[in-house]
């Protein structure tokens, strides 16, 4: 596709089990981004991958959240014994190394009950 | 410590025009972005400033004064289709392309 995709576009789990979030960037997009954004707020930043350096891990909020990324392609954002907290929609984004306009995918919804 | 701030919501009406300000508090600065967002959809790039001054990009234009820690969304000639949230966001690191955003401006336009 011409997008970044994400998926699922909706995810509905219980408190304590581990869930998976896929994010496919764009072809050729280097950088890729996650991000959670809460009801009506900001988005909050979580990890950034450029290229082969080592992720920029700093806005992971606990150890529970994990991310990984195959070369330059699939991002998986992993969340361990998901907590009612985690409820939000995360974003994924990609970027062409040094740009700055990010392209963001649909997000995924996750609700934990 | 790092904050942008943004008013919450702003209402306007066809045809005028609105500014939506920002102003911020960060580590480092090496440019400040703005995003829009339609309820439910993906955030999209609107526009980029690193230097100081004014970026005109059609109806929208974008204004950073790196002295003040400020910049602002100008949209000029409203329509409905504008009614989004607004984000601004700023770019920290000159290495990565990670931006910190903004809790966001909700712009609702009326006939």
């Amino acid at each position: 596709g011409a997008g970044v995709s994400q998926s699922p576009s909706n995810k509905v789990t219980e408190k304590g089990k581990d869930v998976e979030l896929r994010c496919d960037p764009i072809s050729g997009h280097t950088a890729l981004y996650w991000y959670r954004q809460s009801l009506g707020q900001g988005l909050e930043f979580l990890i950034y991958f450029q290229g082969n350096s080592a992720p920029d891990k700093s806005g992971l909020p606990s150890d529970r959240f994990s991310a990984e990324r195959t070369g330059e392609s699939v991002s998986t954002l992993t969340i361990q014994r998901t907590q009612q907290e985690d409820s939000a929609v995360y974003l994924c984004a990609s970027s062409l190394g040094g740009s700055v306009e990010a392209f963001f995918g649909q997000g995924t919804r996750l609700t934990v009950v | 410590g790092q904050s942008l701030e943004q008013p919450s919501e702003v209402t306007a009406v066809e045809g005028a025009i609105v500014q939506i300000n920002c102003t911020y508090q960060t580590s480092g600065f090496y440019g400040l972005s703005w995003y829009q967002q339609h309820d439910g959809g993906a955030p999209t790039f609107l526009s980029y400033n690193a230097l100081d001054g004014l970026e005109e990009t059609g109806r929208f234009s974008s204004f950073l004064s790196r002295s003040d820690s400020y910049g602002y969304l100008l949209l000029q000639e409203l329509q409905m289709k504008d009614s989004a949230s607004y984000f601004c966001a700023v770019r920290e690191d000159n290495y990565g392309q990670n931006f910190v955003f903004g809790p966001g401006t909700r712009l609702s336009v009326l006939p």
